[in-house]
Order: C-alpha cells, then structure tokens, then sequence
C-alpha cells in the first residue's frame, strides 16, 4: 500500500476559525510533510517531521501549526487564517528523511478556502 | 540552497509528437533528482527518478530522464505522446533534506 490519505477534500473557513487537516500513512514511513500549493504554482515546503519530531519549519506564521501525534498521523491545525492561506495543502510521507535516498508520496491533497 | 528552473510554463502537441522538457538545478552538493506528474484532478505522482548511476532512468509510462552533471540538467523525455498525457509536469529536486520542485510545465497534447 503506497497511499498517503488526506481529510478533508475540501475546507470553507473563516478568518475566526479553528479547524485541522489530518494526512495518514501505514507505509512504516517516519518522515512527513506539509506542503502548500498555490494555483498555477509548485508545492512548496511547510514542514517536516522525522521520527515524530518537527524537523524543518520554513517560517510558516503561527497560525498553522503541525503536530505529528504517532509515526502514521500527522495533522495541521490552522487558526485565525487570512484569505491569502487559501491553497492546496498537500501531505508527503518518505521512508526517512536522511541518510539514504528516500522519494516522496503525495497525499491528494486538502482544498482549503478562507473567507 | 537548491533551486529549479523549468524551461517551458505550457506545451502544446499533437498526439504521437515527441516530447522533452528542460529542467536545470541549482545546487553545490550531491542531489537527488525527480519528476512528478499532476493530471487533472489527480494527486501528484512520481515519474521517474535519479539518485546514482546509469544517468539514463526510464519510468513509468515510457518517460525517461538524462542527467547531464555537467549541464545541471535533467531533462524529461517521451518519444510519442499520448493525449492521456495530458498533464502538469513538476522538476523536483532534493538537496540535503528539502524537496524544490520547479514552476511546472503544462502539457496539453491535442487527439
């Protein structure tokens, strides 16, 4: 099973809300990711977690904050969001993260929207 | 840090039209090389891939890739197109331990 899985699909928040977005894997993977990927744009890197532990942020603004609770969940809870965050959230989980060469599944992603 | 540059924003073929799209990267150390797939309305999906050795790597769905160390270069090859190849294609490449990918080339083959 190479699946990474993603929930929601789709997200409609307003700028006052507190909701997550949930990636799963069951690939033994100890590595994941957010990424955000704007229209017509490449994903690019949030953060990374390796063995449950935040390994890179890429100053992402404190409203969006990960937590990876076990090696197969990794969430992003998102509060007080600006229009400006409406995107694609995708999730990516690898073998690990270094020491070796390790590719990257994709999760379909999270449509989110800030109104 | 890395980065990526795709020659080409959007292709337009013709079904049976060959195809290559140019990829050139950035970075000072050993690199991990990628392309992805995006198709309409589907999650992005691995191509092929470089890590070492024979520079020519084939992947899924008769694409193949040549790293040109030299040229920076890692362009994406595909002798007949198909219209199911329609499709958004992503450079990646990885560096230490962050993934770059390109700006995406569009490509829209025509039946």
């Amino acid at each position: 099973d190479t699946e990474v899985t993603q929930t929601p699909k789709h997200l409609v928040m307003g700028m006052t809300n507190k909701k997550s977005l949930k990636c799963e894997q069951h690939m033994g993977h100890r590595a994941m990711y957010w990424y955000k990927q704007k229209a017509k744009k490449p994903p690019e890197l949030m953060f990374v977690y390796s063995y449950e532990k935040l390994s890179i942020n890429e100053s992402v603004p404190s409203r969006f904050s990960p937590e990876c609770p076990n090696s197969s969940l990794l969430n992003l809870h998102l509060h007080a969001l600006q229009p400006e965050d409406s995107a694609l959230y995708l999730c990516a989980s690898s073998q690990r993260l270094a020491g070796g060469t390790y590719e990257q599944y994709f999760g379909p992603g999270t449509r989110l929207t800030v109104t | 840090a890395q980065s990526v540059s795709q020659h080409n924003h959007h292709v337009i073929l013709s079904e049976a039209a060959s195809l290559e799209l140019g990829c050139n990267y950035s970075y000072g150390g050993t690199v991990n090389l990628f392309w992805y797939v995006q198709y309409p309305g589907q999650h992005l999906q691995l191509l092929l891939k470089y890590f070492s050795g024979d520079p020519l790597v084939k992947g899924i769905k008769g694409f193949e890739a040549e790293f040109i160390k030299s040229k920076f270069s890692f362009n994406l090859r595909k002798p007949s197109v198909q219209w199911s190849d329609t499709a958004e294609y992503f450079c990646a490449v990885k560096g230490g331990n962050k993934l770059v990918f390109g700006a995406g080339t569009i490509l829209r083959v025509k039946s």
